[in-house]
């Protein structure tokens, strides 16, 4: 079975400039979440969704970043305009339902940005 | 709200020593607790989960026991190898959170 595959696995940008990551879960799953791991924490989940819907996102910073999940499969993740501390791994995960509260979460291997 | 610790490291080892990361939540329901680690430049992946009081996951020769007395979910094991170094994360999860809170993480490093 894939496993979650995002790209790109590094991006390397300027601030104020835009970056884009796409995400593809684990065929059949319903959930995708998108997180944030800044360096020496742990992820941090910004946004989540149902399907092709939108469950959680009360940590997404909306002035500059934006995600979509069309036709409830690939979701992208965009950040514009970029700013210092953006600099983090990216993290996509998935699941099958999203409905268990033990239900296991498959991530992909993160896309690694820094800001300049 | 709902919030993980976890001992700093890292945690440096020989080989075939014993191995515990302390792991301490707080939630405001029951939560279900989970281990994930993050070997190097690879995703993070599920170690073991327990979801309720008293019970044990285990996998791997990992083990962790939810107890809910002390609000604690430490990860032991009794023999570590060179091939357990990795990032160790503890994390909670509660219906009506819908969402995975992780600890910051603690380093595992296992020498020969």
């Amino acid at each position: 079975e894939a496993g979650v595959a995002q790209s790109p696995r590094y991006k390397i940008i300027e601030k104020r400039q835009s970056v884009a990551f796409w995400c593809n879960p684990i065929s059949g799953h319903a959930t995708l979440y998108w997180y944030q791991q800044i360096l020496g924490q742990g992820p941090k989940l910004l946004i989540q969704f149902q399907n092709n819907g939108v469950v959680d996102d009360s940590q997404l910073p909306k002035d500059r970043f934006s995600a979509e999940r069309l036709k409830g499969v690939d979701s992208t993740l965009k950040i514009q305009p970029a700013k210092l501390e953006d600099s983090a791994v990216y993290l996509c995960a998935s699941s099958f339902t999203g409905q268990g509260i033990a239900e296991t979460q498959y991530f992909g291997p993160g896309t690694r940005l820094l800001v300049l | 709200g709902n919030s993980v610790t976890q001992m700093e490291g890292p945690v440096t080892l020989s080989e075939e020593a014993f191995l515990t990361i302390n792991c301490t939540y707080t939630a405001t329901g029951y939560p279900s607790l989970f281990w994930y680690v993050q070997y190097p430049g690879e995703g993070l992946q599920l170690l073991l989960k327990a979801t309720k009081a008293d019970d044990k996951g285990s996998n791997k020769g990992f083990e962790a026991t939810y107890r809910k007395e002390t609000t604690s979910f430490h990860l032991e094991k009794g023999s570590v190898q060179v091939s357990d170094s990795a990032v160790y994360f503890c994390a909670s999860h509660t219906g009506t959170a819908s969402k995975l809170t992780f600890g910051t993480g603690t380093r595992l490093q296992v020498t020969l």
